[in-house]
Formats: C-alpha cells, structure tokens, sequence
C-alpha cells in the first residue's frame, strides 16, 4: 500500500534551516513527491515536484530558499533562512497507478 | 495565470448530495497536460484525495468514496463538478480543487495550482 509518513511537527529558529521529511512506504522508494506548504488559515500551494534523484522542478515563484532532496525512500523539503511566513503546514503528495496520496503533514514552528 | 474557483453551497444536508463546481480560468481545461482533481480538508485535519478526471471525461476516484461520488466535465464552460451523495457529518470538510500534472496511466502526478478552497458543512 503506498503511503507517506511525515513527523507532526517540527520548529527552528528565525534565520536558521530546517529539513522536513516524507518517507514513502516500502516498495515505492523510487516514487517522486510534490511538497505543498498551508498557511494558516489559507489553502495549500505547490512548492516543487521531487524525483527520486534529488532532481526538483519548484512553482511559480517559490523563492531559493526552498529546495528538495532524496535518499532512498526519504524525500527532504529544506528551508533555509527561516522567515516568521514559513510557519505553516507542510504536505507532502505521491501517486500511483489508481490513487492519490498525501502524507498526515508537519507542523513547522518558527522560534 | 491559471485560476481555479470553487462553487457551490455551503450547507449541505445530512443524507443529501453535495454538489459543487470549480471553474478554470488562465488556461484550456481541454489541455492534454492535466488532470483535474478535488482534494478536501476536514477541520483541524489533513488533505484527502477525492478523485481526478481528464478533459475526455475519464475519471478515478478514491476507493475509499468511489460509491458516493461522481465527477463531470463540461469543456464547454471550461468547468469541472463533484457529487458527493449520502453525505454524513463526515464529509464536513474544505473542499479544494486542482490542477494535476498528466499521466498515461493514473489520475494525475503533482497539483501545481489549487483553488483557495469552499466550506462545506453537513447538518441539518
């Protein structure tokens, strides 16, 4: 069964770097993922597309900050020089063959 | 740029269908690169795939609601539609819809454009 498994939350400082982590289940670790981050009280927006070789193609002015990462079934979102918008929830979404998934999400506190 | 704008009554009956609309705008709804899907939010909670349909009216739905529900195409008002029937208090939820990326052989890859979203409320 293809499933994506995130931690419930997770916080950094402002200014510092946080990596996020979406880890596809067993069998599916050469699956690509999208990242979508929600802010509160807003609906979701597309941040990039991951491949299972790191390779990421980002949205519609989604800033350099934002990059994405793969090791194996792991599939990383990086945020660099956390900014106090960058609090929000963050998705992460896969697909198969019949289906559509997306991860439980992470809530990411900024300090 | 691509809008997509979401419809439809926000109170909906308990055993009752829920109907709603996403119009496209920005772009052909009749492209060959997409799907188009609706995802929802129940409050406090995480996003759920409801199902995705191509512009030729072919369809997948997620097998956890595939009884209850129905998807349409009207190319002509560059519109989509979800019908959700027998619905209970726990299809309380936002509802978004999207874009997806196409593929040959499944409902879409990544949403790259999502709507802001209706409040749909099942109650009586």
């Amino acid at each position: 069964q293809l499933v994506l498994t995130q931690s419930p939350s997770a916080s950094a400082s402002l200014g510092a770097s946080v990596k996020l982590t979406c880890t596809l289940s067993s069998g599916h670790s050469h699956y690509a993922i999208a990242w979508h981050q929600q802010q509160p009280e807003k609906g979701p927006r597309y941040l990039m597309k991951l491949n299972n070789d790191g390779s990421h193609n980002k949205g519609d002015g989604i800033p350099d900050r934002f990059s994405g990462s793969s090791s194996g079934a792991d599939r990383y979102l990086t945020i660099s020089s956390l900014q106090s918008e960058d609090e929000a929830d963050y998705y992460c979404q896969t697909w198969g063959i019949d289906t559509q998934v997306f991860g439980g999400g992470t809530k990411l506190t900024v300090l | 740029q691509l809008h997509l704008q979401e419809s439809g009554p926000g109170l909906v009956k308990p055993s009752e269908t829920l109907s709603l609309t996403c119009t496209v705008s920005g772009d052909s709804i009749t492209t060959s690169d997409y799907y188009w899907g609706w995802i929802r939010q129940p409050p406090g909670k995480g996003l759920e795939w409801i199902g995705s349909i191509y512009y030729s009216g072919n369809t997948y739905y997620n097998p956890s609601l595939m009884s209850r529900v129905t998807m349409s195409v009207d190319t002509s008002k560059s519109q989509f539609s979800l019908k959700l029937s027998s619905v209970t208090a726990a299809d309380t939820a936002m509802y978004y819809c999207g874009r997806l990326s196409f593929r040959s052989n499944g409902p879409g890859g990544q949403c790259d454009y999502w709507g802001q979203g209706t409040v749909v409320t099942v109650s009586s």
